[in-house]
């Protein structure tokens, strides 16, 4: 089945280390992106990409790597500069143009900071 | 710049009942607006959208939604709610170009037997 896969489900930190999240697409999308979900709010744009080995930041990239040496993978890594990193992190992809609305979800990587 | 607004944080209905999920939004254009759905610890599903075709745009589930521009709303519906539609629903315009796309807060709907 074709879809986008997000590793692992539940993460756990200690303060000042790095984590990376993982995510793996099969939709053949050009265009991947990475959203930060916390209680009460919308999603927030962390970063995205249209094209492999080119990407963008969002909203709130501060304390946030990506890479997209590959068409079907685009990993976040969370940094020990991100200040308060515990929140959902969603993996999205589309064909094309994000404006068409027609994002396909990961199920979500949960990290939590102890 | 584009945002919406989701008036009610949370919603509560009976099995059978009517739904309604109300979403305003503010744009300097014509723009573009989604509905999506996340059930729990879940990624996001599109439930519709409208792109400037018919405003009243139907989506899946049973679900459907009025687009009134001299309202700007974008109201989300359904005849009867069922069980499964408890989750939390995202209001979300798009018109300023590749990656702008502004989500709303979200509105829980919990829906009782």
């Amino acid at each position: 089945d074709g879809g986008i896969t997000q590793s692992p489900k539940y993460l756990f930190r200690k303060e000042g280390q790095n984590v990376t999240l993982s995510c793996e697409q099969n939709l053949n999308h050009d265009a991947m992106y990475w959203y930060r979900q916390d209680p009460g709010q919308g999603l927030r744009l962390i970063y995205y990409s249209q094209i492999v080995n080119d990407f963008q930041k969002g909203d709130i990239a501060e304390g946030y790597s990506v890479s997209r040496e590959k068409k079907e993978s685009f990993p976040l890594t969370v940094t020990s500069a991100q200040k308060n990193p515990t929140a959902f992190y969603l993996c999205a992809s589309s064909t094309g143009a994000a404006n068409t609305g027609e994002l396909f979800f990961g199920e979500g990587s949960r990290l939590t900071v102890l | 710049a584009q945002s919406v607004t989701q008036l009610d944080s949370h919603v509560s209905v009976s099995e059978g009942t009517p739904v309604l999920l109300r979403c305003n939004y503010s744009s300097s254009y014509s723009p573009s607006l989604f509905w999506y759905v996340q059930h729990p610890n879940k990624g996001l599903q599109l439930l519709l959208k409208y792109t400037s075709a018919a405003t009243l745009v139907k989506g899946i589930n049973g679900f459907e939604a009025e687009f009134k521009k001299s309202e700007t709303s974008f109201h989300l519906t359904k005849p009867s709610a069922h069980m499964s539609d408890a989750a939390e629903y995202f209001c979300v315009v798009s018109n300023t170009g590749f990656q702008k796309l502004v989500f709303g807060t979200g509105t829980r709907l919990l829906v009782s037997p």
